[in-house]
C-alpha cells in the first residue's frame, strides 16, 4: 500500500528558512506534490518533483531523493502569511489510474 | 474566473437523510475528484471521474455514490447520512490525470450529521 510521513507541526520565526520532510512508501511512483491550505481554506498547488533534485520557486524550493523516498518542501523569507498547512502527496498508479495520495499534513505556525 | 465551485459551503443533516453535493469547473478539465478532510487525516479520495460519464471508486468510497453526466460537473450523493461522515468535503479538478497535473480544489463543503 501507500504511506505518507511528516511532521504534524513545525514552528518558525519570520524571516527564518524552514523545511518541512515528507517520507513515502508507494508502489508505481511517479512523482511527489507539495500543496498549501490555510484554516478554512482550499488546498492550492505548490510544486512538483518527478526526477531527484531541487526545485525552486521564489520563496519556496522542494526537493525530491527517489532512491530514498524522500522529499522536502523549503520556504526562505518566512512570513506570517505563510502560516498554513502543508500537504506532501505521491502520485501512484492505484488501480488501474495514477492517483494522488496526500500526508496527514504539517501545520507551519510562524511567529513574530 | 470561478475556477472550481462548490455548493452548498455548509450543511447540516440528520442521520439518515439524504443530499448531494454539487461541483462545477469552468476550466473544461477531464478529471474530478472528491475528497473528504478529516482532523489529522489529510484528504482522502472518496470517487474520482476520468470524463464525462465516467466514475470510479477511490480510498473511502462506501456510503457515496457519484455522477458525472456533464463534463463539467460532478455531484457527490449521500444516501442515508451517518454521523461518520461529518466532514469537510473537497472538489478539485484537473486537466488529465498525468505527474505534472496540479489538482484545483473548490473552496469545500462543511457538513455536519446529527
Amino acid at each position: 500500500g501507500q504511506s505518507l510521513e511528516q511532521p504534524s507541526e513545525v514552528t518558525a520565526v519570520e524571516g527564518a528558512i524552514v523545511q518541512i520532510n515528507c517520507t513515502y512508501q508507494t508502489s508505481g511512483f511517479y512523482g511527489l506534490s507539495w500543496y498549501q491550505q490555510h484554516d478554512g481554506g482550499a488546498p492550492t498547488f505548490l510544486s512538483y518533483n518527478a526526477l531527484d533534485g531541487l526545485e525552486e520557486t521564489g520563496r519556496f524550493s522542494s526537493f525530491l531523493s527517489r532512491s530514498d523516498s524522500y522529499g522536502y518542501l523549503l520556504l526562505q523569507e518566512l512570513q506570517m502569511k505563510d502560516s498554513a498547512s502543508y500537504f506532501c502527496a505521491v502520485r501512484a498508479m492505484k488501480g488501474g489510474y495514477n492517483k494522488l495520495i496526500f500526508g496527514a499534513g504539517t501545520r507551519l505556525a510562524v511567529h513574530p | 474566473n470561478a475556477g472550481v465551485t462548490q455548493t452548498p459551503k455548509f450543511r447540516v443533516l440528520k442521520t439518515g437523510q439524504s443530499m448531494t453535493l454539487l461541483c462545477a469547473q469552468d476550466m473544461n478539465h477531464e478529471y474530478m475528484y472528491w475528497y473528504r478532510q478529516d482532523p489529522g487525516m489529510g484528504l482522502r479520495l472518496i470517487h474520482y471521474s476520468v470524463g464525462e460519464g465516467t466514475t470510479a471508486k477511490g480510498e473511502v468510497p462506501d456510503g457515496y455514490n457519484v455522477s458525472r453526466l456533464k463534463k463539467q460537473n460532478f455531484l457527490l450523493g449521500l444516501e442515508s447520512a451517518a454521523p461518520s461522515q461529518t466532514s469537510v468535503y473537497f472538489c478539485a479538478s484537473s486537466n488529465q490525470g498525468g505527474s505534472n497535473q496540479p489538482q484545483h480544489f473548490g473552496d469545500g463543503t462543511r457538513l455536519s450529521i446529527l
